[in-house]
């Protein structure tokens, strides 16, 4: 596509639930960046992609967050034993390498609501 | 830890006046970038900066890389309603790493 696409665009779950997040970056870039995004905050870095391996996983709040990436391209967030701080808004960015600017372009978001 | 603090957090302003953001850290960063974000989406790039006292225009808008590229600024002239928004300035170290973004400035521009 045009842009990088996120799914779903929002997602309720109630507290102790498991949930995945897809991220469809956009084609050719390399490059591959989680944030996540409270209220009234900018966007917190969680981890970051070159390829298909995790280049830097230290914004990962704690073990219940993971995130794979495994033919270099779509990537899936997964949270497991959903609690209700997790709820945000979780971005999707892609980037490619090499760009002079490193410019980063962002997905419109998924939305998740831990109940 | 870089941080970047962006000041004012809201502004509230009528159509046509002038404003000006700031976006100031204790630390370098090899390139600066302005994003803007509306409700319900993601943030949409305005700009890069790279080079310490690069200024960049676009249309209404300018943007200034401090000289040390510890800080810059975002200045609007003659703001109109469709510049409401959320602007965000984000930093970034060298190679594919991760921004560093501040808090935001939310901006409403009442016609």
């Amino acid at each position: 596509g045009a842009g990088v696409s996120q799914t779903p665009s929002n997602k309720v779950t109630e507290k102790g639930k498991y949930v995945e997040l897809r991220c469809d970056p956009i084609s050719g870039h390399t490059a591959l960046y989680w944030y996540r995004q409270s209220l009234g905050q900018g966007p917190e870095f969680l981890i970051y992609f070159q390829g298909t391996g995790a280049a830097d996983d230290s914004g990962l709040p704690n073990d219940r967050f993971f995130a794979v990436r495994p033919e270099g391209s779509v990537s899936t967030l997964k949270i497991q034993r959903t609690e209700r701080g997790d709820s945000a808004v979780y971005l999707c960015a892609s980037s490619l390498q090499g760009s002079l600017r490193r410019e980063q372009f962002f997905g419109p978001g998924t939305r998740l609501t831990v109940l | 830890t870089q941080l970047l603090e962006q000041s004012p957090q809201f502004l509230s302003i009528q159509e046509g006046e002038n404003l000006t953001v700031y976006c100031n850290s204790s630390s370098v960063f090899s390139s600066l970038q302005w994003y803007r974000q509306e409700p319900g989406e993601g943030p949409v790039l305005l700009v890069t900066v790279v080079t310490g006292g690069e200024v960049k225009k676009l249309k209404r808008l300018t943007f200034q890389f401090g000289d040390a590229r510890k800080d810059s600024s975002l200045h609007i002239t003659a703001a109109q309603p469709g510049d409401t928004g959320l602007y965000l300035c984000a930093g970034m170290n060298s190679g594919n790493t991760p921004l560093v973004f501040g808090k935001g400035t939310r901006l409403s521009v009442i016609a």
